[in-house]
């Protein structure tokens, strides 16, 4: 069975270009969730999406983060521009079902800007 | 102000002992608990998890313990392997709030020796 797949699994990068990061959630899955880990601050989540459609986006830290989800089978996140502090490792995961179910995670991509 | 906490950043145990993780959490409106685990490189596993109409959960040598008064809950893994060495998340959720995603712990290392 597929998991969740993220890609790429790394970037490296210079400040101020834009970086997208891709999520194929788990075929069937109905809600799709961005996660950033950082030593400061843990697994803190950016965006989640139910059915495609953005419900929270309150944990995206500035304008310069946006993130889409096109169809059931496809997100994305974006940086533009991207910034050293940004380096951190970015995960997907999705869920089938209500938020009594666990979330299924990506095994990252570990960003680092320089 | 963290919702989820893991106090302990890490623990070392015997091969064949007991290891004991614990998670403390402030909102009562928590309804939903999960431990994952984590290994290098990975993204996080989902292990077990609990409601909150129960105390106990059990799945094999993984238990989940839950006190909803004092707001606290711990994983007990018995015996312990090699194999376990990870980092355990603690994460909660609360449905029907908005952005029924998961709150996580930083984390807690463990390291069971041979």
């Amino acid at each position: 069975d597929a998991g969740v797949i993220q890609s790429p699994r790394h970037e490296v990068t210079e400040m101020g270009q834009e970086v997208t990061l891709r999520c194929k959630p788990i075929s069937g899955h109905n809600s799709l969730f961005w996660y950033r880990q950082t030593m400061m601050r843990g697994l803190e989540l950016l965006i989640y999406f139910n059915n495609n459609v953005p419900i929270d986006d309150s944990g995206m830290p500035e304008d310069r983060f946006s993130a889409k989800m096109p169809n059931a089978s496809f997100s994305t996140l974006k940086i533009q521009p991207s910034e050293p502090r940004d380096s951190a490792v970015y995960f997907c995961a999705s869920r089938s079902g209500p938020s009594n179910q666990p979330q299924h995670f990506g095994d990252g991509t570990r960003l680092s800007i320089l | 102000d963290q919702q989820v906490k893991q106090n302990s950043p890490s623990l070392s145990v015997q091969e064949g002992r007991i290891s004991i993780l614990n998670c403390d959490y402030t909102n009562s409106m928590f309804d939903y608990f999960l431990w994952y685990k984590k290994y290098p490189a990975e993204g996080p596993t989902f292990l077990i998890s609990i409601s909150s109409i129960k105390d106990k959960n059990e799945d094999g040598r993984f238990t989940v313990f839950l006190n909803k008064s004092a707001k606290h809950l711990s994983l007990h893994i018995v015996p312990s392997q090699p194999g376990d060495s990870a980092v355990y998340f603690c994460a909660a959720s609360a449905r029907g709030q908005a952005g029924t995603a998961l709150i996580f712990g930083k984390g807690t290392t463990l390291s069971v020796s041979s």
